[in-house]
Formats: structure tokens, sequence, C-alpha cells
């Protein structure tokens, strides 16, 4: 069974800074992974994916993850936090017709 | 274009009272249909999802259930709400295939058990 796992439930960067989200998964079969972000009282929306071939995804916003298939892991990643990026995040592996969400990271950006 | 739509945005329950939320797809035919819970600190919990018509699976047992009477609609239903079943809940589709498509996600009903 496919499961994934989100380190740290709150993450606070300032505005400028890195952001750095962390998912590590567990999977059996090679995995595909979604990176979600949710906006106060909206559903979510799609960030990146990764399916197969370039293990580095590029999404929206800015946004980038890593599939490293040695560490179980993929984070998410943007060079520079903007106000506008404080959300919460998702990761997700997808298993026979049901995708498994992570606990969420809610990202703060300070001014 | 695809659109999904879920009613109500907000329901205040009693305690004991039955739900019905609703939850409907345009645009596409034959989506993969899931319901999914979301409650404060604990991510997105799956619910139900659907196949096809008729076809329901649940994920946990509980006390709630799913109906699909239609191609494009779902939905989530309880005879009597617990405190419990206070949540936020997202309705969303993706493509038939296995091929990973994304989920599109309604906006969310924010059910409030008293």
């Amino acid at each position: 069974a496919q499961s994934v796992t989100q380190l740290g439930s709150h993450v606070s960067v300032s505005e400028g800074a890195l952001v750095l989200l962390r998912c590590n998964y567990s999977s059996s079969v090679p995995p595909y992974l979604f990176w979600y972000v949710q906006y106060p009282n909206q559903g979510l929306q799609l960030l990146l994916k990764y399916t197969t071939g370039a293990t580095l995804v590029k999404g929206i916003n800015g946004f980038e993850a890593e599939f490293k298939k040695s560490e179980t892991s993929f984070h998410l990643t943007k060079p520079s936090a903007h106000m506008s990026d404080a959300a919460e995040y998702f990761c997700a592996v997808m298993g026979t017709y049901k995708y498994i969400f992570g606990t969420g990271t809610r990202l703060k950006v300070l001014a | 274009s695809q659109t999904i739509h879920q009613w109500p945005a907000t329901l205040v329950q009693p305690v004991g009272s039955p739900l019905s939320l609703e939850c409907t797809v345009e645009g596409t035919s034959n989506p993969n249909l899931y319901w999914y819970r979301q409650a404060a600190g604990r991510g997105l919990q799956l619910l139900f999802y659907s196949v096809g018509i008729g076809q329901i699976s649940s994920e946990v047992p509980q006390n709630l259930s799913a109906s699909r009477p239609q191609d494009r609609q779902f939905i989530l239903s309880s005879k009597k709400l617990l405190l419990s079943d206070s949540g936020f809940y997202l309705c969303a589709w993706s493509g038939q295939d296995r091929a990973p498509e994304k989920l599109f996600f309604g906006s969310g009903t924010q059910l409030s058990v008293l």
C-alpha cells in the first residue's frame, strides 16, 4: 500500500527566503507523486506531479520538486518565498484509482 | 471545459439529523469520483470513491454512505450525524483511465455538527 509522510505541520519562512517542504513516500511500485496547494476555505489545486522521466519537476508559481528514489523523498522547494505562497500544502501518492494525501504542511510567510 | 459543483458551501446541523451533500461534474464522461474529509491537523482522509454508476468503494467504516445515481453525480449521506462528522468535505474527480490524471476538486462544504 502507498503512503506519504509530510515532516512538519507548520513551516515559517521570511519573504524572499527559500521554501522547503518535506515529503517522504512509501510505495511497492514506482510511484506517481503530486503536490497540491490549498488556500483557506477552498479546494486543492495541483502544483506539480511526477510520473516518469525527469526527476526534477517544475510546477506553477515557481515551485519545483525532486524525486529521489534512494531517499524515497519528493520535497517541494521554491527559491524565494512570496507572501501569496502562504497556504497549506499537501503531498500525495497515487494508488489504483486512489490518491493518498499526507497530513499537510501549513506555510507561513513573514514580512 | 470541465467543472465541478459542490453544495452547500456551509452547513450547520444538529446531532442526529440526516445529511445529504451533492457533487456534480460537467464537461466530462465516466469520471472517477471521490469524497474526502479534511479535519484540522489531519490532512485529507479518503472516504469513498467510485469508478462508475452504482459502484462505491468505502475506505473508512463510519457513519456515512455514498451513492452515484448518475454518471456525473456523487452524493454523500448520513442518516444520523455525529459530532465527529464535523469537518470540511471535498468532492473531486479524475479521468477514467489509469494514467496519472490530476484530481479536480470542488470548493468544499464546511459541515458543523452541534
